[in-house]
């Protein structure tokens, strides 16, 4: 169980189109799902939180107008990149939280390799 | 604000050999410590997690860690590396809010 997928797995798009990036969480309902942005040969850099029914909260420093987020159902994250610009390549790794009793648990997908020509 | 650092960037073993990870974090309180691993252009996979209790925490594919709190440490081990074991290996940090913060990442190469 607690499996989380992501789609595309990869996409290339031209400078200043936008790209939508789904996260499932396929077996588990989540309130609440994570977004992070990882650098080649980098750590994970935590973009935002996404709350089904509620505005994410955004990390410092990250632009709310370009990274929107919708947290629709307990299922079902999305990420889409406005506008985008080659400095936004990058590869997006999506997490899901399932409750614990002690603690909230993370289960990541796959991750999705954009690239913006 | 938590923190994790992890001062090996890159770690080169034999197959076979035994292999360990540091990792050292900071934060206030009692942590929730992690170690994930990922595969080239894979998510992440949990390796294995501290809440309390034992120290010494057992994971998958033949990895433990052990919970050292007056060194503020939770290093990787394996006994025997498998080829299979090359990958970044990064350990995390997790408080109350459940956020997780990440350290740099360690590359392990696996010789044959």
């Amino acid at each position: 169980g607690a499996v989380v997928s992501q789609h595309p797995s990869r996409v290339i798009c031209k400078s200043g189109t936008s790209v939508k990036i789904e996260c499932r969480s396929l077996d588990f309902q989540a309130t609440t799902m994570f977004w992070y942005r990882q650098f080649p040969k980098k750590s994970l850099m935590l973009m935002a939180t996404s709350n089904e029914g509620s505005k994410a909260t955004y990390e410092q420093g990250v632009e709310k107008d370009k990274f929107l987020i919708n947290h629709a159902s307990l299922t079902l994250s999305t990420l889409t990149v406005t506008s985008a610009h080659p400095e936004d390549s990058s590869f997006y790794i999506c997490s899901a939280e399932r409750q614990r009793t002690s603690y909230n648990e993370q289960f990541f997908g796959p991750g999705t390799r954009l690239t913006v020509l | 604000a938590q923190s994790v650092t992890q001062p090996d960037i890159h770690i080169t073993v034999s197959e076979g050999a035994s292999l360990e990870l540091r990792c050292n974090y900071s934060y206030g309180a009692t942590p929730y410590l992690f170690w994930y691993v990922q595969s080239p252009g894979q998510g992440l996979q949990l390796l294995l997690k501290y809440f309390s209790g034992d120290t010494l925490v057992q994971g998958i594919k033949g990895f433990e860690a052990e919970f050292k709190r007056s060194q503020s440490s939770f290093n990787l081990r394996k006994p025997s590396v498998h080829w299979s074991d090359a990958a970044e290996y990064f350990c995390a940090v997790g408080a109350g809010d459940y956020k997780l913060s990440f350290g740099a990442g360690t590359t392990v190469t696996v010789r044959a």
